[in-house]
């Protein structure tokens, strides 16, 4: 089946620094690939959407310039939450869209910002 | 609005079946998905429904009416393993993202 990885699995970092997380599709070329962020014992909530080659398309209440999405390729989409703080500690997946329109989810990245 | 209502949580014990309902209102209906999620680990798939009616996979089965804007997910012969949050998704139009429920956290104990 399809793969998605994210990398790192995990990151701690500094109240004010950026993190960057990356997201591949390994044996398929995603075509769109979306970002959610899931808090403690809550669900899936879509960040944004990120097309290769374009501009991500934001959901309502996300902020398009703390969190930054790149779609450089049709296997790779990263996001930057920058200038991060403590309430952006969370748990981020991302899901990979290949033209046969399934979607399939990376493990995740647990982000702990001190 | 979007909207995916499932219930919060529920208990089992081994052996037995156990349903999950979910109830959805959206902008557009293009299938209902169905997932397990773990403490700390991503969804994985467990299900897909797009017309009416159940879906057998093994233990998991999976029902859809879409006039009611209903779904249930039915686990049979219930494991430990199966403790677990189980995730409603909804996508509205082909090729956009999973709409997700809050999920129903299941505890089976023996």
């Amino acid at each position: 089946g399809a793969v998605v990885s994210q990398h790192p699995s995990w990151v701690i970092c500094k109240s004010g620094t950026s993190v960057k997380i990356e997201c591949r599709s390994l044996d398929f070329q995603a075509t769109t690939m979306f970002w959610y962020r899931q808090f403690p014992k809550q669900s899936l909530m879509l960040m944004a959407t990120s097309n290769e080659g374009s501009k991500a398309t934001y959901e309502q209440g996300v902020e398009k310039d703390k969190f930054l999405i790149n779609h450089a390729s049709l296997t790779l989409s990263t996001l930057t939450v920058t200038s991060a703080h403590p309430e952006d500690s969370s748990f981020y997946i991302c899901s990979a869209r290949p033209l046969n329109n399934e979607q399939f989810f990376g493990p995740g990245t647990r982000l702990t910002v001190l | 609005g979007q909207n995916i209502d499932q219930p919060t949580e529920m208990t089992a014990t081994e052996g037995a079946i156990v349903q999950i309902n979910c109830t959805y209102q959206t902008s557009g209906f293009n299938g209902l998905f169905w997932y397990q999620q773990h403490a700390g680990e991503a969804p994985t798939f467990l299900s897909y429904n797009v017309l009416d009616g159940l879906e057998e996979k093994g233990r998991f089965s999976s029902f859809l009416s879409r006039s009611k804007g209903y779904s249930y997910l039915l686990l049979k012969e219930l494991q430990m393993k199966d403790s677990a949050s189980y995730l409603c998704a909804v996508r509205a139009q082909a090729g956009t993202a999973l709409i997700f429920g809050k999920g129903t956290t299941l505890s089976v104990s023996s």
